[in-house]
C-alpha cells in the first residue's frame, strides 16, 4: 500500500527555523517526484515546488523560490520541507503528494500525505 | 504562468442532483494535464480525475471529466451526501510547475 506519512503538527515562534517531512513506503520512492502544497488557513491549494528523490533535482515556484528549501533522503525514502527564518504568514497545512505520469502522459498527483500543520505565533 | 479560473464559486444542490463545475484556462492546455481533486474538511485533497476524462482508481462512476483547450468540466451525476466537498481543477505546465484553480465547494442546499 502506497503511503506518505508526513511528521507531526509544529507549534513555532516568528525567527525560528523548521524542517517537515514526509516518508513514502509501499513503493519504489525514487521513481516518483514528491510534490509540496501549501493550503493556508480558509484557502485554495498552492504548488510550492517539486523534487525527484533518484538525484534531488528540485523545481520551485516563483511565489516560493528562495523562501524554502526542499530536499531529500532517498536511504530513508523521506523528502523534506524548511524554513530558515519562519513568519507568521508561514502559517498554513503542508501536503506531500506524489506525482504521476500515465501511458499517454497524464500527470497528477495520485497519493497525499495527511498534511502537517504548521503555526508560528509569538 | 497559466491561470485556472474555475466557476461556480459555490453550488449549492441536494442529493440527488447533478453538478456541473467549470475549469477554465487562460490558455490552451494539452488534456493530459488537465486533474480534478475533491477535498473534504480536515482531509487531504484526492485525486478524482486525471488526463481530464480518466478516473483514478477507486473513484465511483457517478464522477466524470470532459473538456479540451481551454474549458474543462467535472460533472457528478447524482450527487451522493459524502460529494459535499471542495473541488479544485489542477493543470501541469512548463519548467516543470503545477497551478491550481480557486476551487469550487458543493454544498447542500
Amino acid at each position: 500500500e502506497v503511503q506518505l506519512v508526513q511528521s507531526g503538527a509544529e507549534l513555532k515562534k516568528p525567527g525560528e527555523s523548521l524542517r517537515i517531512s514526509c516518508k513514502g513506503s509501499g513503493y519504489n520512492f525514487t521513481s516518483y517526484w514528491i510534490n509540496w502544497v501549501r493550503q493556508m488557513p480558509g484557502e485554495g491549494l498552492e504548488w510550492m515546488g517539486r523534487i525527484d528523490p533518484s538525484d534531488s533535482y528540485t523545481t520551485y515556484s516563483p511565489s516560493f523560490q528562495g523562501h524554502v528549501t526542499i530536499s531529500a533522503d532517498k536511504s530513508i525514502s523521506t523528502a523534506y520541507l524548511q524554513w530558515s527564518s519562519l513568519k507568521a504568514s508561514h502559517t498554513a497545512m503542508y501536503y506531500c503528494a506524489r506525482r504521476i505520469v500515465g501511458v499517454n502522459l497524464q500527470d497528477a498527483f495520485d497519493f497525499w500525505g495527511l498534511g502537517t500543520m504548521v503555526t508560528v505565533s509569538s | 504562468e497559466i491561470v485556472l479560473t474555475q466557476s461556480p464559486g459555490t453550488l449549492s444542490l441536494s442529493p440527488g442532483e447533478r453538478a456541473t463545475l467549470s475549469c477554465r484556462a487562460s490558455q490552451s492546455i494539452s488534456s493530459s494535464y488537465l486533474a480534478w481533486y475533491q477535498q473534504k474538511p480536515g482531509q487531504a485533497p484526492r485525486l478524482l480525475i486525471y488526463g481530464a476524462s480518466s478516473r483514478a482508481t477507486g473513484i465511483p462512476d457517478r464522477f466524470s471529466g470532459s473538456g479540451s483547450g481551454t474549458d474543462f468540466t467535472l460533472t457528478i451525476s447524482r450527487l451522493e451526501p459524502e460529494d459535499f466537498a471542495v473541488y479544485y481543477c489542477q493543470q501541469y505546465g512548463s519548467s516543470p510547475s503545477w497551478t491550481f484553480g480557486q476551487g469550487t465547494k458543493v454544498e447542500i442546499q
